[in-house]
């Protein structure tokens, strides 16, 4: 596709249930990022895939995250019990190369937990 | 461990005024410096990069940054601010080492007003 698409936009669950975030990566790249971007915060890395693999994921909070890259194009992040203090906008990257000077940002999904 | 600080959650310029936005950083190797902005409800856009070279780096809408190694500083600046540069921006730092996973570590943002 022409840029990262990042599905749903928005989503508002409830406490203690589970949830999938998608991330429809541009074509061809082979690198792929998430982030967490908490409310007046900065982006913080959570998960870095090369591939199907992924290769980095020491940003992940803790065992009720995880993230999966099948077929080393589209992602998913999935939340498992949800807690109030996980809503977010989680964004997703991609790149062409392993470099940082490539990205390109999904608009991310806005996630809220009540 | 890499860091970004940001001086100043929210900078306020009038129009047509001069735009500057501080960013300082700690990194142990030689990093890769961005400045990304973010409008209301969209993802990140890189406004600019520094890699290597060339100190000063010009980015898109006007606005370009110093890389100044021994300030560790990567300041944005703008001549003469226009109302739709109304948004948050964001500095980010990565290793820089070309190694693969060069996740980028951001500031926590500057929001920036223009006044008519």
């Amino acid at each position: 596709g022409a840029g990262v698409s990042q599905t749903p936009s928005n989503k508002v669950t409830e406490k203690g249930k589970y949830v999938e975030l998608r991330c429809d990566p541009i074509s061809g790249h082979t690198a792929l990022y998430w982030y967490r971007q908490s409310l007046g915060q900065g982006p913080e890395f959570l998960i870095y895939f090369q591939g199907t693999g992924a290769a980095d994921d020491s940003g992940l909070p803790n065992d009720r995250f995880f993230a999966v890259r099948p077929e080393g194009s589209v992602s998913t992040l999935k939340i498992q019990r949800t807690e109030r203090g996980d809503s977010a906008v989680y964004l997703c990257a991609s790149s062409l190369r392993d470099r940082a000077d490539g990205y390109t940002f999904g608009s991310g999904t806005r996630l809220t937990v009540v | 461990a890499q860091s970004v600080t940001q001086l100043g959650s929210h900078v306020s310029v009038s129009e047509g005024a001069l735009v500057l936005l501080r960013c300082n950083y700690s990194s142990s190797v030689p990093p890769y410096l961005f400045w990304y902005v973010q409008y209301p409800n969209q993802g990140l856009q890189l406004l600019l990069k520094y890699t290597t070279g060339a100190t000063l780096v010009k980015g898109i809408n006007g606005f370009e940054a110093e890389f100044k190694k021994s300030e560790t500083s990567f300041h944005l600046t703008k001549p003469s601010a226009h109302m739709s540069d109304a948004a948050e921006y964001f500095c980010a730092v990565s290793d820089g080492l070309g190694f693969g996973n060069e996740k980028l570590t951001f500031g926590t943002g500057t929001r920036l007003t223009i006044i008519p």
